[in-house]
């Protein structure tokens, strides 16, 4: 496709469930980038791959969220024993290019994650 | 650590108003500066972008933004607005030493016709 595609759209989990948001990057962009952004915030960065490896994870909130790109391509967002917390817009950005001088990141739609 | 701040986090204006947004970062370092635009029901667009070279950056539909380094400033300017530029604007920052982008807590623009 033309853009970041990201599914679902809309996830609805019961506290304690494990969920998986899934990111389909644009064709040959190296780079790969998860936010979260809660109601009248900005993106929050969670983590960002260079290739199949996280680059820097810094921002996952703690163990229960992990993240994969096994291939390269397609990126697997993975949340554990979910909490009403963890709700929020799920958002994946890819980008060509990375370091500086370069970079601009081409956003999805996102997936709004409600735990109830 | 590095952060932005928009200070405006709500803006109400009339059609043809001139609009000026805050936005200021905290890195000492060699900066990449960005604004995105989100319109309603849509996904997170760039405005424009700032890597090097004249600090006066022009952007898509008539937007610009000037870096101030000492002032660690990028403020995002429109002579005069229109309806169809009511959005949410986040102005974001990346360093080369970490190529994290990261976001304000965004300024959300409503004009009225």
């Amino acid at each position: 496709g033309a853009g970041v595609s990201q599914t679902p759209s809309n996830k609805v989990t019961e506290k304690g469930k494990y969920v998986e948001l899934r990111c389909d990057p644009i064709s040959g962009h190296t780079a790969l980038y998860w936010y979260r952004q809660s109601l009248g915030q900005g993106p929050e960065f969670l983590i960002y791959f260079q290739g199949t490896g996280a680059a820097d994870d810094s921002g996952l909130p703690n163990d229960r969220f992990f993240a994969v790109r096994p291939e390269g391509s397609v990126s697997t967002l993975k949340i554990q024993r979910t909490e009403r917390g963890d709700s929020a817009v799920y958002l994946c950005a890819s980008s060509l290019l990375t370091g500086e001088g370069t970079g601009e990141l081409f956003f999805g739609e996102g997936s709004r994650l409600t735990v109830l | 650590a590095q952060s932005v701040s928009q200070h405006n986090h709500h803006v109400i204006l009339s059609e043809a108003a001139s609009l000026e947004l805050g936005c200021n970062y905290s890195y000492g370092g060699t900066v990449n500066l960005f604004w995105y635009v989100q319109y309603p029901g849509q996904h997170l667009q760039l405005l424009l972008k700032y890597f090097s070279g004249d600090p006066l950056v022009k952007g898509i539909k008539g937007f610009e933004a000037e870096f101030i380094k000492s002032k660690f400033s990028f403020n995002l300017r429109k002579p005069s607005v229109q309806w169809s530029d009511t959005a949410e604007y986040f102005c974001a920052v990346k360093n080369g030493a970490t190529n994290k982008l990261i976001f304000g807590t965004g300024t959300l623009l409503a004009v009225q016709p």
